[in-house]
């Protein structure tokens, strides 16, 4: 079974602050893919990034980056400098093999960035 | 190119009734799949569509169905509601088929469904 774990329900932080998400995940399956989505008011879940289970090479696209850990079992996603638009809930998902396109999400973080 | 549409926005409907929503996925994607999202469960898997069949499902009672039609459009439905089928509906389109799932999925805004 697959199972992906945010440990952290609410996050706030000043302007221009950093910020790391956590996200934890458990799956049999040996070759797996990760995502990140982003999910602001509107409801549209917003796709960030997605990482393949044998490509742990981190990744840096502008204010954010993202740390794949195989070894823990971790995929962390940071904001560098955030920003009031930033503000939203995040959810990491992850997808295995033998299921199609099913996509088992962890619980999410709401992460509010003030002035 | 247009996104993942699903229609209608929101809906308010009474217990016992059925509903069925939309979704439109992106052109060329083939793979839908649809998810339940409420504060209490997050965000739950429902069912997921490729080229007219179901190709997985989750773990909900058979009061919600679904179904794909010949131009990827998908529709859910689901009878005899109940207060706590209340929750926002996200639809996912994706390219992805059966050579492989390097791809990412992309979600409509969703149907927020009242149950009153």
């Amino acid at each position: 079974a697959q199972k992906v774990t945010q440990a952290q329900t609410e996050i706030s932080v000043v302007e221009k602050e950093d910020v790391t998400l956590d996200c934890v995940y458990e799956t049999r399956d040996t070759t797996y893919y990760l995502f990140w989505y982003k999910q602001p008011p509107s409801g549209e879940l917003v796709f960030l990034i997605r990482r393949n289970s044998f490509d742990e090479q981190n990744e840096i696209s502008g204010r954010y980056s993202w740390n794949f850990q195989k070894s823990t079992s971790s995929f962390n996603f940071t904001i560098t400098a955030s920003q009031v638009v930033d503000s939203a809930v995040y959810f990491c998902a992850l997808r295995g093999t033998g299921g199609g396109n099913k996509l088992t999400f962890g619980t999410g973080t709401q992460l509010k960035v003030e002035l | 190119k247009a996104g993942v549409t699903q229609t209608p926005r929101y809906l308010i409907k009474t217990r016992g009734q059925q509903v069925t929503l939309s979704c439109s996925p992106i052109s060329g994607h083939r793979s839908v799949s649809w998810y339940q999202q409420t504060p209490g469960q997050g965000l739950q898997f429902l069912f997921e569509y490729f080229s007219e069949t179901q190709r997985n499902k989750g773990n909900f009672p058979g009061r919600f169905s679904g179904r794909q039609f010949s131009n990827s459009r998908s529709e859910m439905n689901v009878s005899t509601l109940e207060l706590g089928d209340s929750a926002l509906y996200l639809c996912a389109s994706s390219s992805a088929g059966t050579g492989g799932l390097n791809t990412e999925a992309f979600f409509g805004q969703g149907t927020r469904l009242t149950v009153v």
